[in-house]
């Protein structure tokens, strides 16, 4: 059983530009969380999608969208990026209609640098 | 609004000691509270969880967390370190709305053990 898959691993990119995020979530889940985990702090919450759509944000701008696909696969898109946007990007799945103490799965992140 | 406090960002202790890591949690409502694991270049791993049933929580790898709301507490704690312990250690309480409810972090301790 394959768990929660992330690409690409690592990732760079110059200040200004946009980058796309990939998440595969666990087999039989169908809701997908991102965060953001900047050097030296916990990881935060930026969204959540579940039937395509986006449905709980945490404090991040606009430049942080999200897409959530029928196979419930998501990416996650960051426009105009700036240097602080350097992190590490998680992406969580779990399955909706479950409970507050269900597991979420977390995959081994990608590894994103602007410069 | 929810919220939780690492205390100290850098723990070391000898192989074979006692490991104690702080967390305190801030609440307006009954928390869920988790333990998360991650070491070097990998995703996050869930060591344990409060739900309420018990405030004594036994997680994996010999780790175990004891809920005291009196101290609005959940140390995690593990009788006898070992060199693969060594890692970042997250406590999280979940935001309770619903089911799929996104995690808050704290901003993770260092656990170094030293041979």
């Amino acid at each position: 059983d394959a768990g929660v898959t992330q690409s690409p691993t690592h990732l760079i990119k110059t200040r200004g530009q946009q980058v796309t995020l990939r998440c595969s979530p666990k087999s039989g889940h169908d809701t997908v969380s991102w965060y953001q985990q900047a050097l030296g702090q916990g990881p935060q919450f930026i969204f959540q999608y579940y039937e395509e759509e986006e449905r709980q944000r945490g404090n991040f701008p606009d430049r942080f969208s999200g897409h959530q696909f029928p196979n419930y696969s998501s990416e996650l898109n960051v426009n105009a990026l700036l240097l602080g946007d350097s992190a590490l990007y998680l992406c969580a799945s779990s399955l909706a209609g479950g409970q507050p103490t269900d597991t979420q799965y977390f995959g081994p992140g990608t590894r994103l640098t602007v410069l | 609004a929810q919220s939780v406090t690492q205390l100290g960002s850098h723990v070391s202790v000898s192989e074979g000691a006692l490991v104690l890591l702080r967390c305190n949690y801030s609440s307006s409502v009954p928390p869920y509270l988790f333990w998360y694991v991650q070491y070097p270049n990998q995703g996050l791993q869930l060591l344990l969880k409060y739900t309420s049933a018990a405030t004594l929580v036994k997680g994996i790898n010999g780790f175990e967390a004891e809920f005291k709301k009196s101290e609005t507490s959940f140390h995690l704690t593990k009788p006898s370190a070992h060199m693969s312990d060594a890692a970042e250690y997250f406590c999280a309480v979940s935001l309770l709305s619903s089911g799929n409810t996104p995690l808050v972090f704290g901003k993770g301790t260092r656990l170094s053990v030293i041979a």
